[in-house]
């Protein structure tokens, strides 16, 4: 069975500073892992994936993630955060059967300025 | 291109009471599902389906039903609604079942229960 843990319910930050949301899986074969972010009262959107062979993927709204395979983590990055990245980020999992996703519970990156 | 439309987007049932969750999208993408999301919880997938009269169960799927007569829509339906049903409904699309494929999600469904 897949699963994805985001270890953080909560990252502060301050705006103009580096920030990362962490995320770690579990999958038994190649893992196609996806970032998503979620506004209030607003449905989730897609942040960035995760290709075989690149290591760091670029995404959206100047966000990347960097896959460590020997770690299983595909943690969020952004050089510097804008207090309008404040939202809830998920990470996701998608299996090769079924096409079924398995999500995190979620981080809440909360930017201050 | 309206992507996921959901509705409606907030409901109060009483207990006891059905209804039908609606979900339509305009994007030709064979794969749907609905997800619960639920406080410190994540995303539960309920039901999807990789195609028109195709569906099958999530991780959570007691209590509610889906149908796919279309590839535009995919209805959830609730057949007697008990309080710990109150959440909040996504649906998702995405253009096909590979793993790859990012999901568009609608905006929800803010259902209570008393």
């Amino acid at each position: 069975a897949q699963s994805v843990a985001q270890p953080e319910d909560q990252v502060n930050v301050a705006e103009g500073n580096p920030l990362t949301v962490k995320c770690t899986y579990s999958v038994s074969g190649n893992p196609y892992l996806f970032w998503y972010v979620q506004y209030p009262n607003r449905g989730l959107q897609f942040l960035l994936k995760y290709i075989t062979g690149d290591n760091l993927v670029k995404g959206s709204y100047g966000f990347e993630a960097e896959f460590n395979k020997s770690q299983t983590s595909f943690h969020l990055k952004k050089p510097s955060a804008l207090v309008s990245d404040s939202a809830l980020y998920f990470c996701a999992v998608r299996d090769g059967n079924a096409g079924k996703s398995t999500f995190g519970d979620g981080t809440t990156l909360t930017v201050k300025p | 291109n309206a992507g996921v439309t959901q509705t409606p987007k907030f409901q109060v049932l009483k207990t006891g009471q059905s209804m039908t969750l609606q979900c339509a999208q305009d994007m030709n993408h064979e794969y749907m599902s609905w997800y619960r999301q639920d406080p410190g919880m994540g995303l539960r997938l309920i039901h999807y389906s990789v195609g028109a009269g195709i569906t099958d169960q999530g991780e959570v799927p007691n209590g509610y039903n889906v149908s796919r007569s279309t590839t535009e829509d995919f209805p959830l339906r609730l057949l007697s609604a008990a309080p710990s049903q109150t959440s909040v409904y996504f649906c998702a699309s995405s253009y096909s079942r590979r793993e790859n494929q990012p999901q568009h999600f609608g905006d929800g469904t803010r259902l209570s229960i008393l």
